[in-house]
């Protein structure tokens, strides 16, 4: 059972360029949505979040979009530089306690090509 | 700035024999974590452990898995009689409280399992 959802396996994007990576949930008890980028060899880095009560949340290069009525949520990347190329994992957490631990979407490779 | 380290970066073992993976959280942060990635597929969720107990566990984390906090620093997950399909990454994460609104965790850099 497939909480959240990532279904674009990669994605190429030509430097300065926007990068869109898109992820989609299930559980309507999430409330607090994260994104972690991931290198080889190297374990997950907190990149950005955004909580329920927000629709985008935006830092430096990154903004991260929330349409709850779609349960779906989009991290922008713009302009993409070379050294974002890695794995980007969309992460959620929530629920009645508002205790769970993360529940992470497949990733998403992106290249982003000089 | 504090980081979550974990050792040994890989470990190889035959099926069968029991394994310690170690970590050792950030030094303020009150829960910790174990997740896996199978080659391939998405990160898991296997434990969350507070105040010396496990918090919530999921599925995976059978009666093979145990988590220990043995001093104030590492936190170790053992697995007893490892199978071939525990070969993964195991990841650790610490946050400074639980897993609620406005918290990120923090990973470690992984351990590789290979289980032959």
């Amino acid at each position: 059972d497939q909480q959240v959802k990532q279904n674009s396996p990669s994605l190429s994007v030509q430097e300065g360029r926007i990068s869109i990576l898109n992820c989609d949930y299930t559980n309507s008890m999430f409330d607090y949505f994260l994104w972690y980028k991931k290198y080889p060899a190297e374990g997950p880095t907190f990149l950005i979040s955004i909580s329920s009560i927000k629709d985008k949340n935006e830092d430096g290069r990154f903004t991260v979009f929330l349409n709850k009525s779609a349960k779906h949520l989009s991290l922008h990347i713009v302009p993409s530089q070379p050294g974002d190329s890695a794995v980007y994992f969309c992460a959620a957490s929530g629920g009645s306690s508002g205790n769970t631990p993360l529940v992470f979407g497949k990733g998403t490779r992106l290249s982003v090509i000089a | 700035e504090p980081e979550v380290t974990q050792t040994p970066s890989h470990q190889v073992t035959q099926m069968g024999q029991e394994v310690i993976l170690r970590c050792v959280p950030i030094s303020n942060h009150l829960y910790f974590y174990w997740y896996r990635q199978i080659l391939g597929q998405k990160v898991e969720f296997l434990v969350s452990f507070y105040n010396n107990e496990i918090s919530e566990k999921s599925e995976i984390f059978d009666d093979q898995f145990s988590v220990e906090r043995p001093d104030g620093s590492n936190f170790t997950l053992k697995i007893r009689s490892t199978k071939l399909e525990d070969s993964a990454m195991y990841f650790c994460a610490s946050t400074p409280d639980g897993p609620s609104r406005d918290t990120e965790a923090f990973f470690g850099q992984g351990t590789r399992l290979t289980v032959v």
